[in-house]
């Protein structure tokens, strides 16, 4: 079984600054397989990102995603309001099939 | 466009079966696959199973045989049965299509999206 490991757990920043979220897999994975989302309180996760680093429709051209074997990243760039949530990386490989990583809370400094 | 709603009971007994249905809208059920995602309150997200449209299922082991995911084509509708419930599956569930991405002939279902609003099972007595 493949583990997602996310760091840091909470990450504190100011609007307008820069964010990088990790993301490490316990053994080497496709990236073709990698995907983030974020998620809002209360609302269900959005896809950010598909492949490692290709953003979903209508995701904003400040996030982007990179990595490849067991370190993968989502930065963020120019923080807006709007961006402060939990963000998860996700894997699709064997048993089981889909695993996420624990999670990232990006909070307002 | 495609839009998913999770429905059934917010309160159920410890040892009874969780059912859970979630209705497509807005595009066919057809030729995609479908999964349940499950969300404890203040945890992380543990996915469930997955249905395609044809019926082939792939469940995660963790839930120890006790999911059942089956599609109905004809509703638009694919369902969840969760088996033997303790406190520990009380969580949000969510409905959610796998996300097509088909590039240089191949195509790939590694991802959700779109997802449903999730609903809220609480197992209590």
């Amino acid at each position: 079984e493949i583990v997602l490991t996310q760091s840091p757990g909470t990450l504190s920043l100011s609007p307008g600054e820069g964010a990088t979220l990790s993301c490490r897999a316990s053994q080497g994975v496709s990236s073709t397989y990698l995907a983030w989302y974020q998620q809002k309180l209360g609302q269900a996760p959005r896809l950010l990102i598909h492949g490692a680093s290709n953003r979903a429709t209508g995701i904003p051209d400040r996030f982007s995603g990179s990595g490849s074997g067991t370190d993968f990243t989502l930065t963020i760039s120019r923080l807006e309001p709007e961006d402060f949530a939990v963000y998860y990386c996700q894997h699709y490989g064997s048993s089981p099939a889909y695993s996420f990583g624990q999670g990232t809370k990006l909070e307002i400094k | 466009q495609v839009q998913l709603q999770e429905s059934g009971p917010g309160l159920v007994k410890p040892s009874e079966t969780l059912s859970l249905n979630c209705t497509v809208s807005g595009g066919s059920i057809n030729n995609y696959y479908w999964s349940w995602i499950r969300q404890p309150p203040g945890k992380g997200l543990e996915w469930i199973g997955y249905i395609y449209y044809s019926g082939t299922t792939n469940y995660n082991p963790s839930l120890k045989s006790r999911a059942t995911i089956s599609v109905d084509t004809s509703k638009n509708q694919f369902s969840l049965r969760l088996s033997s419930v303790t406190a520990a599956d009380t969580a949000v569930y969510y409905c959610a299509r796998h996300f097509k991405y088909c590039t240089n002939g191949l195509c790939y279902n590694s991802c959700f999206d779109p997802w449903g609003q999730g609903t809220l099972v609480t197992v209590s007595s």
